[in-house]
């Protein structure tokens, strides 16, 4: 069974910290890598997708993939409190459709 | 810009009521559609998803089946809600071309409680 990991949480870190966001994911045949945030009630909002080993930057947002640990990471730097939401991982197999596979979620809670 | 449109907001119905669920996207041709649902405290789990007109497949037996009576519409339905029904209802849709999966895009969601 395809399995997508993260830490429930909450992470706390302080106004303009770097937060630091986790998964794993069982399937080695993934190949596409996605990040997620949903405010609590609403709908998730996609943030990241990243398709190579490496990082990829965007604003203040860095998603990180290393295939060879089946391990993606999201790192946001100054944090603000508008950060705080449940960020979600998923993956996909490149079957053509978007199966994806989600984690459940870590609640990021970004203090003032 | 591509739009997705998902209604109702919230819906309140009792146990052994049928639903329908409806999502239409706009702006883009030919995408795929997904039906998702996400029960407190779990992951998005994939119920339906569709390729073309007519064209459905199920990921998960339940009680719940969709249509797509349309390129751009997508119908969630069931003939007898069951509490285990309940939960946040999400329509998603991707492009269909390109070298990788593009990205899920969401509605806004429905959230069904059965009382």
């Amino acid at each position: 069974q395809k399995e997508v990991e993260q830490n429930s949480g909450p992470l706390s870190v302080p106004e303009g910290a770097i937060a630091s966001l986790n998964c794993t994911y069982s399937d080695r045949g993934s190949q596409s890598f996605f990040w997620y945030r949903q405010y609590s009630g609403k709908s998730p909002e996609l943030i990241m997708s990243i398709y190579s080993n490496g990082d990829k930057e965007d604003g203040r947002f860095t998603a990180q993939l290393n295939k060879a640990s089946q391990y993606v990471s999201l790192l946001i730097r100054d944090s603000q409190p508008s950060d705080s939401a449940t960020y979600l991982c998923a993956v996909n197999n490149d079957t053509g459709f978007q199966k994806l596979v989600f984690g459940t979620g870590t609640r990021l809670l970004v203090s003032p | 810009s591509q739009t997705i449109h998902q209604w109702p907001a919230t819906l309140v119905q009792p146990v052994g009521s049928p639903l329908s669920l409806e999502c239409t996207v706009e702006g883009t041709s030919n995408p795929n559609l997904y039906w998702y649902r996400q029960a407190a405290g779990r992951g998005l789990q994939l119920l339906f998803y569709s390729v073309g007109i007519g064209q459905i497949s199920s990921e998960v037996p339940q009680n719940l089946s969709a249509s797509r009576p349309q390129d751009r519409q997508f119908i969630l339905s069931s003939k007898k809600l069951l509490l285990s029904d309940s939960g946040f209802y999400l329509c998603a849709w991707s492009a269909r071309t390109g070298p990788r999966n593009s990205p899920l895009h969401f509605g806004n969601g429905t959230r069904l409680t059965v009382t």
